[in-house]
């Protein structure tokens, strides 16, 4: 079964550091996602992309967060000057609107640790 | 706001027992509902959701859940739980404004199925 992989799977950073967060979706999804979770808690939303452009994103999403399908097959988030609250597990999702139209199931990556010192 | 509240940080239960993991929700207008489930060190898994139609939804492994409009409720429920169900499991709403599935998570429930 197709699924979305996440690399690298743990990022240690220092604070004040740009990082970089890739993700590959399903290949025949078209919506993408950016979700995260601090320490086993609640998963919050980040940004949504369709079409080569942000569909919704949060108030968590502000200026420091970027999000960009550089080629056909990978999506990333970048942070660009990391703070300690940032530390949180991040997981990129993707959908098919074949699956259910707007409410298709989302399909998790495996998700990356992000750690700043 | 549209939202899910999970009552339960944790749940105990015997394996064989019928297990409940509870979920209420508040919304306005349609709720679209679902039950994603997360095993340690992974991602989240979808189970199932409730769009409109039957109020009882069938979904992986062996799990379903009740709509319940009256008690704004969606409780997770399975018949025989195993030890393999031990899990956190997330409920979640459909909040999106665009075409996609942003969703709004619970704050999950950590269910332990004992031998």
């Amino acid at each position: 079964e197709p699924e979305v992989t996440q690399t690298p799977s743990h990022q240690v950073t220092q604070m004040g550091q740009e990082v970089i967060l890739r993700c590959v979706p399903i290949s025949n999804h078209l919506y993408f996602y950016w979700y995260r979770q601090i320490l086993g808690q609640k998963v919050e939303f980040l940004v949504s992309f369709y079409n080569n452009e942000i569909s919704e994103k949060s108030e968590i999403f502000d200026d420091q967060f970027s999000v960009e399908r550089p080629d056909g097959s990978n999506f990333t988030l970048k942070i660009r000057s990391t703070k300690l609250e940032d530390s949180a597990m991040y997981f990129c999702a993707s959908s098919n609107a074949a699956e259910g139209g707007p409410n298709s199931p989302l399909h998790f990556g495996n998700g990356t640790r992000l750690t700043v010192t | 706001a549209q939202s899910v509240a999970q009552p339960e940080d944790q749940v105990n239960v015997a394996e064989g027992n019928p297990l409940t993991v509870k979920c209420t929700y508040s919304v306005s207008g349609n709720p679209y509902l679902f039950w994603y489930v997360q095993y340690p060190n992974r991602g989240l898994q979808f189970l199932l959701k409730y769009i409109t139609g039957d109020n009882l939804v069938k979904g992986s492994y062996g799990f379903e859940a009740e709509f319940n409009k009256s008690q704004t409720s969606f409780h997770l429920k399975k018949p025989s739980a195993l030890v393999s169900d031990s899990a956190l499991y997330f409920c979640a709403v459909r909040v999106s404004t665009g075409g996609g599935n942003k969703l709004t998570f619970g704050t999950g429930t950590q269910l332990k199925v004992e031998l």
